[in-house]
């Protein structure tokens, strides 16, 4: 079945470091990528988004380019920030009304 | 003007007790979901609703109902519950390609 892999957290970094956070999928169809953040003690807000191949989501300094022939989307920050500090989703679905396959998470931690 | 609201965020309970949470939106989106969060924060989809109609329903135990009185209500009743329970119930609704809105979750414990 489908499924999003996800590299295993924590990961720790300092201000201003450059963030590369690994994802692969396996699916079966052309699905759409998504990138979801959850701050402490909140809940999932989308970061950004892909619905086709060679697309790029952007937002907040974050980018992820939806990579069909490598099956990834990996999320890139040139220059993270404390406040960057949250668990960080990479997920797929197929259309509207079917469920989001979610990776396991990956914690980044930005210390100053 | 939340988006999507769930009641309450705090739940402690009894083992073998019926508890309810509930969930609103005000998007006017016709889907809506819930997931679990288990402890390793691992997010698995348990129901989804389009225009009240039940689309999906993961293998869940029969303790878990999930009720849809309108397209912006979806509630979620749980009969006698166990200690494996104890997690974090993500509410989220759609209208668009994929593209889910989250409520604030509710951290259900079981005692």
């Amino acid at each position: 079945g489908d499924s999003v892999t996800q590299m295993e957290g924590p990961v720790t970094l300092s201000e201003e470091a450059f963030l590369t956070i690994n994802c692969t999928y396996t699916a079966t169809g052309y699905p759409s990528l998504f990138w979801y953040v959850q701050y402490p003690g909140e809940g999932l807000q989308l970061l950004l988004k892909a619905t086709k191949a060679d697309d790029k989501g952007s937002n907040k300094g974050f980018e992820a380019t939806y990579r069909k022939e490598t099956t990834s989307f990996h999320l890139e920050k040139g220059s993270v920030q404390v406040s960057d500090s949250a668990v960080y989703f990479c997920a797929l679905t197929y259309q509207a009304g079917t469920a989001l396959i979610f990776g396991k998470g990956t914690t980044l931690s930005v210390s100053s | 003007d939340t988006a999507v609201s769930q009641t309450p965020k705090y739940l402690v309970t009894q083992m073998g007790n019926d508890k309810s949470i509930k969930c609103e939106q005000n998007l006017g989106h016709d889907t809506m979901y819930w997931y679990k969060q288990d402890s390793k924060k691992f997010l698995k989809i348990m129901f989804s609703y389009n225009n009240k109609e039940l689309i999906i329903n993961e293998t869940v135990p029969n303790r878990f109902s999930p009720k849809s009185p309108d397209k912006a209500h979806l509630n979620l009743h749980i009969n006698s519950l166990e200690l494996g329970d104890s997690a974090v119930y993500f509410c989220a609704s759609s209208l668009q390609r994929g593209e889910q809105f989250f409520g604030p979750g509710t951290r259900l414990t079981v005692l």
